[in-house]
Order: structure tokens, then sequence, then C-alpha cells
């Protein structure tokens, strides 16, 4: 079946550094979607990519969605404290919405 | 504040017995799915449905089934509940079966003791 895995699993910075997490899929998305899921709390949804090679920013996040449609990536600028959280891709190969691994993200003040 | 209600939040059960969630989706939302996350794990597909029918499904044990009811609202059953089986479980809805953007529920929390 379809897996997506997202690289680092585990990511601590300092406070203004940046971080990035990847996520690939073994097969061709339709289009990615980006969640948010802070500590003890929902997935909260945060921005969906449709085209390929599509490039969105929002504030300190870029994303971006891979010219084949089979990987992703977001970047934050500047970590704050607020970033704390695990940051999943999804993504449908079919009507299935199927997440990827995680990446918890830890920002040391 | 999602929009997606989910009941209850705790919930406290012995092996073998049976439990149901509920889930109110978004008002509007036609798409209901079910997910399963253990401790610090990922989001694991359960099952989803568009008005009432079943669209897709995952990874669900057969212990498991769900519907959809004619006024969008939904239930997760759950049944010979064995220890493993303690997770939270996450409803959410979207407007759409096309890949629209999902609403989570706050979760219930399963502890099977």
């Amino acid at each position: 079946g379809q897996q997506v895995m997202q690289i680092p699993q585990y990511q601590h910075v300092q406070e203004g550094e940046d971080f990035t997490t990847y996520c690939n899929s073994s097969t061709t998305l339709s289009n990615i979607q980006w969640y948010k899921q802070r500590p003890g709390g929902h997935p909260v949804f945060l921005i969906q990519l449709v085209k390929s090679g599509e490039v969105k920013k929002q504030k300190r996040l870029t994303f971006q969605f891979g010219e084949a449609k089979k990987n992703s990536s977001l970047h934050i600028t500047a970590t704050q404290t607020t970033d704390v959280g695990t940051y999943f891709c999804a993504g449908p190969p079919t009507d299935k919405l199927i997440f990827g691994t995680g990446t918890r993200l830890q920002v040391f003040p | 504040d999602s929009g997606v209600t989910q009941t209850p939040k705790h919930l406290i059960t012995a092996t073998g017995q049976r439990v149901t969630l509920r889930c109110s989706p978004r008002s509007g939302d036609l798409s209901v799915y079910w997910y399963q996350q253990s401790l610090d794990q990922g989001l694991q597909f359960l099952i989803q449905y568009y008005n009432g029918e079943e669209r897709a499904k995952g990874n669900i044990l057969e212990r498991f089934s769900a519907q959809q009811f004619p006024d969008l609202h939904s239930e997760l059953n759950l049944s010979s509940l064995e220890l493993g089986d303690s997770a939270l479980y996450f409803c959410a809805s979207s407007v759409n079966s096309n890949n629209s953007p999902l609403h989570f529920g706050n979760g219930t929390r399963l502890t099977v003791t």
C-alpha cells in the first residue's frame, strides 16, 4: 500500500534557527496537505499544494511540492517557541488521505 | 474551534467490552473520516464516509465498524476490545470527498484496562 515517510522523525532546535521537514510518498499524489498538531491537541490544517513544483508561503513557513508530485517540504525560518508541535504531511492517491509519519519539532528558548 | 464535535472525551473500559464513539461533523461538511493515533504515533486512517456511504477503507480491524447516519453524524464501534486498542481516536470532516482539507475534532481518548 501507499506509504508516506517524513524525515527527520524528531528535530530539536534553538529558537531562531531554521527547520525543515521532508515528506516522501511511494506513489504520485494528486495534492499534498500539511497539518500541525500541538502537544495534547488535534491536527490543524495549514496548507494544500496541488500543482507540480508549487511553492507557497505563510509568514515564516514555506511549503514546496516536488516536480514529480511525490515529495514535499516544509521550511520554517527563525523558529519560535510557538512552532513546537508535530508536523504531518498528508496525501491522497485516491480518496484516502494518508498521513505521513510526522516530524516532532521542539524549540528551546 | 474546528466545529467538529466528538464524544465522549475520555473512555475507560475493560478488555472484551464494546464501545461507541460519536462524531458530529462541521456544519455543511458531507465527508467524515476516522483516524487512530496511538501514543506518540502517527495518524492511521481507518475509514471514510461521504453523505452516508462508505467511501474508502484503511487498515480497520474486523472488530471495528462505523456508519454515517442521514443527519451526517457518524459512529465508530469498537468491539472485543484489546489492550492494544488504547489510543486517541480522531474524527475529521471535510466539505466533500475530493481531497478538501480536513477539520479535526478534539478526539476521544480510549483506555482499555
